[in-house]
C-alpha cells in the first residue's frame, strides 16, 4: 500500500467556513498533485507542485490553494467554503527522477459544504 | 494542449471473459508515459500498467496487456480471464516532459458473475 495519506477522509462543512486538507507522503518524492474527482468520476487537475516552495495552477480553475513548505506535506485550504466545492478530493505524488513515473494516490477526502 | 479521450463510460463483462478497454490521446511530443490506473469502489486509485512511447513492445502485467499504436495514437487495455475483483473505474492517462499527468474520463467496468 502506498505511503500517501489524506485527513480527513469524509467532511461536512457548512457555507464560509475555512477548511484545510491534509495530504502527507512518507516516500520523498518531489512531486505531488491535487485532483477534483466530480461525480461522474472524471479526473480534474487543480494543483500541483514540483518540490518544496514550488506550487502551479492545474488545468481546472480551482477557489482553493495549496502550500509546500515541506516535501512531505501539501495541504490544500479553501478560505470560504461553498456548496460548489462539495467533491472528492484526491491528493498524488510521484517521483520521476527515480525512474518510477508511478503516481501514488491517497483515498481521498470526499468533502461535502451544505 | 495534450488529451486524452475514453470513449467508453462503462462496459460490462462475464467473469472470465477477456475484455478491451479503449484510449487515444493527442500530442505532439514523441517521449512521453501512458498509463492505466484502476480506481475500485471507495478504494484508492493504484497503477495497472505502464508503458513508455520510446518502448515498441506493448508492456504486460499479469491478465493486463496493452496495445501501443504509436503512430495512431492509441493506448488500449486488455484484461485476460477477468475477476469479479476487476470491477472498477479505469482511467487512461498522459505524462509529459513536465511530469503533469492528464487523466481521461474513465471507464467503469462491471464483471459481471
Amino acid at each position: 500500500e502506498a505511503d500517501i495519506y489524506q485527513t480527513p477522509r469524509y467532511l461536512v462543512i457548512g457555507t464560509g467556513k475555512k477548511i484545510t486538507l491534509e495530504c502527507s507522503q512518507t516516500m520523498g518524492h518531489d512531486k505531488m498533485y491535487w485532483y477534483q474527482q466530480d461525480p461522474g468520476m472524471e479526473l480534474h487537475l487543480i494543483h500541483y507542485s514540483y518540490g518544496v516552495n514550488s506550487t502551479e495552477k492545474g488545468d481546472l480553475s480551482s477557489e482553493s490553494t495549496v502550500s509546500r513548505i515541506r516535501t512531505e506535506h501539501f495541504p490544500l485550504t479553501l478560505e470560504s467554503a461553498r456548496p460548489s466545492h462539495t467533491s472528492q478530493y484526491l491528493c498524488a505524488s510521484s517521483d520521476p527522477r527515480t525512474g518510477n513515473t508511478e503516481a501514488f494516490f491517497g483515498q481521498g477526502t470526499r468533502l461535502t459544504v451544505v | 494542449a495534450q488529451t486524452v479521450t475514453q470513449s467508453q463510460p462503462e462496459m460490462s463483462v462475464q467473469e472470465a471473459e477477456t475484455v478491451t478497454l479503449s484510449c487515444t490521446y493527442d500530442t505532439s511530443e514523441s517521449n512521453y508515459y501512458l498509463f492505466w490506473y484502476k480506481q475500485p469502489p471507495s478504494r484508492q486509485m493504484i497503477l495497472v500498467i505502464r508503458q513508455e512511447a520510446y518502448k515498441q513492445q506493448n508492456a504486460t502485467e499479469n491478465r493486463f496487456s496493452v496495445n501501443f499504436q504509436k503512430a495512431a495514437k492509441s493506448f488500449s487495455l486488455k484484461i485476460s480471464d477477468s475477476q469479479l475483483g476487476d470491477t472498477a473505474m479505469y482511467f487512461c492517462a498522459f505524462m509529459m516532459g513536465d511530469d503533469k499527468i492528464i487523466f481521461g474520463k474513465g471507464t467503469r467496468l462491471h464483471i459481471l458473475p
